[in-house]
Formats: structure tokens, sequence, C-alpha cells
């Protein structure tokens, strides 16, 4: 079947540290790969994507790069802030289907 | 545009009692889904539906669970009878077209059950 394996949280950093969180999958044929994050009492918010191996997505400074080799998808950016501090989910869409598979998120704190 | 809208916000019922939760999803959006969120499962699938029309239910947990599409713009999520392991956020989510598009949560519904 298809799964996501995220990192346990809390991840608890101070400001302006580099920020790795860790995801890998387990899928057939090519999925499409998603970081989500929900702020306290929010719903989710697509965060970025990649659709292909290889491809980097990217937004808000944040940055992950489709490993098929390696089946990852590892979340990263390079100087976190007080205000990036969430719930990060790490998510797949089988080949030709549309729900999502999420994994288990992982806290991210971050402190002044 | 409002976003998906769910109400409400927050419900608490006793066991036993009938729980409806409803969805509005993003005006020209085909797919609607609906997600269940607790600290021991994580977030999971229910159901989701596309032109109305449900595609996979097999997250449905049992027969005690529905949910429905009777248009467009409306869907709701029933529990009859509700217990106390059904106390949970419910998300709905809304996405447009083929391809890996984006999904937009609403806020969701936080139910307890007593």
């Amino acid at each position: 079947g298809n799964s996501v394996t995220q990192m346990e949280g809390p991840v608890t950093l101070s400001e302006e540290a580099f920020l790795t969180i860790n995801c890998t999958y387990t899928a057939t044929g090519y999925p499409s790969l998603f970081w989500y994050v929900q702020y306290p009492g929010e719903g989710l918010q697509l965060l970025l994507k990649a659709t292909k191996a290889d491809d980097k997505g990217s937004n808000k400074g944040f940055e992950a790069t489709y490993r098929k080799e390696t089946t990852s998808f590892h979340l990263e950016k390079g100087s976190v802030q007080v205000s990036d501090s969430a719930v990060y989910f790490c998510a797949l869409t089988p080949t030709g289907r549309r729900a999502l598979t999420f994994g288990s998120g992982t806290r991210l704190q971050v402190q002044p | 545009d409002a976003g998906v809208i769910q109400s409400p916000r927050h419900e608490v019922t006793e066991m036993g009692q009938e729980v409806t939760l409803r969805c509005k999803p993003i005006s020209g959006h085909d797919y609607l889904f609906w997600y269940r969120q607790t600290m021991m499962r994580g977030l999971e699938l229910l159901i989701y539906f596309n032109n109305n029309v449900p595609i996979d239910d097999s997250g449905m947990p049992e027969d005690r669970f529905s949910a429905k599409m009777p248009n467009a713009s409306f869907s709701t999520l029933k529990i009859q009878p509700s217990e106390p392991r059904d106390s949970a956020v419910y998300f709905c989510a809304s996405s447009k077209g083929q391809g890996a598009t984006e999904a937009f949560f609403g806020q969701g519904t936080r139910l307890t059950v007593v």
C-alpha cells in the first residue's frame, strides 16, 4: 500500500537555525509529493509540491526535492523564524488517484 | 473566495446522539474530501467525491458514518449514533481538475462525544 513516514517531533530550534524534516514514502508508480503546514486552530495549507523525480518544490524559503532513488522528500529551510512554528505534514497522491495519504506530522517549535 | 467553509466549528454531543457536519467547497471545485484527524491515527481519509459522486468510501469507519453530496456546493458527514471514540477534528477539503492540484482545507470541526 501507500504510506508516508516522517521524523518524530517536536523539533525545537532557535530562530535563524537550519531546518530539516525527513520524509520517506512507499508507493507504486510515480506519486506526487506534497508538504502541507497546519497552524494552530486552522486547516492545512499547501506549502510546496513536486510531481516527478528530481523536481524541487519551493515556497517561502522552504524547499524539498523529489528523490526517487531514496524515496524521500525532505523539507529544508535555511533560516527559520518564530512564525514558522506549526505542524508540517508530508503527503502523497498515488498515480491516478486524487486523495492524499499523509504522514503523522512533525511539530516545529522555533524559539526567539 | 471565502475558501472551504465548515460548520459547526465545535460540536459537543452526548453518546448515542446523531451528529451532522457540514461543508461548502470552493465554487468550481469538482473534488471534495472528508478527513479525520486524531492524535492516535493522524489524518485519515474517510471518503471523497468527484462531481458529487462518491468515489472511494473505504476509509469510512463503519455503518454509523454516512456522507452525502446532494449538489456541487454542499456536503454532509453524519454519525449516528455517535460514540466517544468518534471524538476528533473532521476536515473537509476541495480541489479542482486533474493532476497534482492543491487541496484546500476548511478550518475543521472539532467533535467531542461525551
